[in-house]
């Protein structure tokens, strides 16, 4: 199975500032020849499901603010918020659908300092 | 709209067994999958598997490997996850999710099914 690791585990940010959110994966998960990674980011606030906000590891899905972005590739991975609002507190979490079974990081919570 | 309705809560003692429904609606059923995912409480997201709603081929998380079964009715746009043998683990929020497509990422989640075990 692919592990997916993040970092940190929780991260508290001012409004207004960046918030940064790491993700490995412990092989490759990079899609054919299509030179496209098979990772998506996803917002869960409390008592909701997930939302995804990121795939193919930098495509914003339709909706999802544009202060969201997604960057890297092969194993590292990074979810930028480039401007913290109060609404975005929340936790986050990366996925490898490269293969079965699509594992899920640990989660990264996000707060206002 | 896509929209993906899952069944109520439910109590179950250990050893007992629990069908949770997903029923789908706003879009074409049998042309994406349903992926499963619970979340124990305080916990993290745990992918349980996949089912193909055009041909029903399943993937199973290893460690549920024999104890959960996911299907589908084509007739009804509803899918099934049913999980044996329950134990105080298995305590959690069940959700269903659709798939983009033949790729494997969620772009649709159900409501959140709680089942809780317990004596």
């Amino acid at each position: 199975d692919i592990v997916m690791t993040q970092s940190p585990d929780s991260l508290a940010v001012s409004l207004g500032e960046r918030a940064t959110i790491n993700c490995k994966s412990s092989q490759s998960v990079l899609y054919g020849s299509s030179n496209k990674s098979s990772l998506a980011w996803y917002q869960q606030k409390p008592g909701q499901p997930p939302k995804l906000l990121i795939y193919w590891a930098s495509t914003r899905e339709f909706g999802a603010p544009d202060r969201f972005s997604g960057s890297g590739s092969g194993t590292d991975f990074t979810l930028t918020i480039s401007s913290l609002q109060a609404e975005d507190v929340a936790v986050y979490y990366c996925q490898q659908y490269y293969s079965f079974p699509c594992t899920f990081g640990q989660g990264t919570k996000l707060e206002i300092k | 709209q896509v929209q993906l309705v899952q069944s109520g809560a439910e109590v179950k003692k250990p050893g007992a067994s629990v069908k949770v429904s997903c029923k789908a609606s706003g879009y074409t059923f049998t042309s994406y999958g349903i992926t499963w995912v619970r979340q124990a409480p305080g916990q993290g997201l745990e992918w349980m598997g996949w089912i193909s709603a055009y041909n029903g081929n399943t993937h199973y998380a290893q460690k549920l490997q024999g104890r959960v079964t996911m299907t589908t009715d084509t007739s009804t746009s509803t899918a099934y996850m049913e999980l044996r043998s329950l134990r105080s683990d298995d305590t959690a929020v069940y959700y269903c999710a659709r798939d983009r497509s033949g790729y494997k990422f969620c772009d649709h989640w159900g409501q959140g099914t709680q089942v809780t075990v317990s004596s």
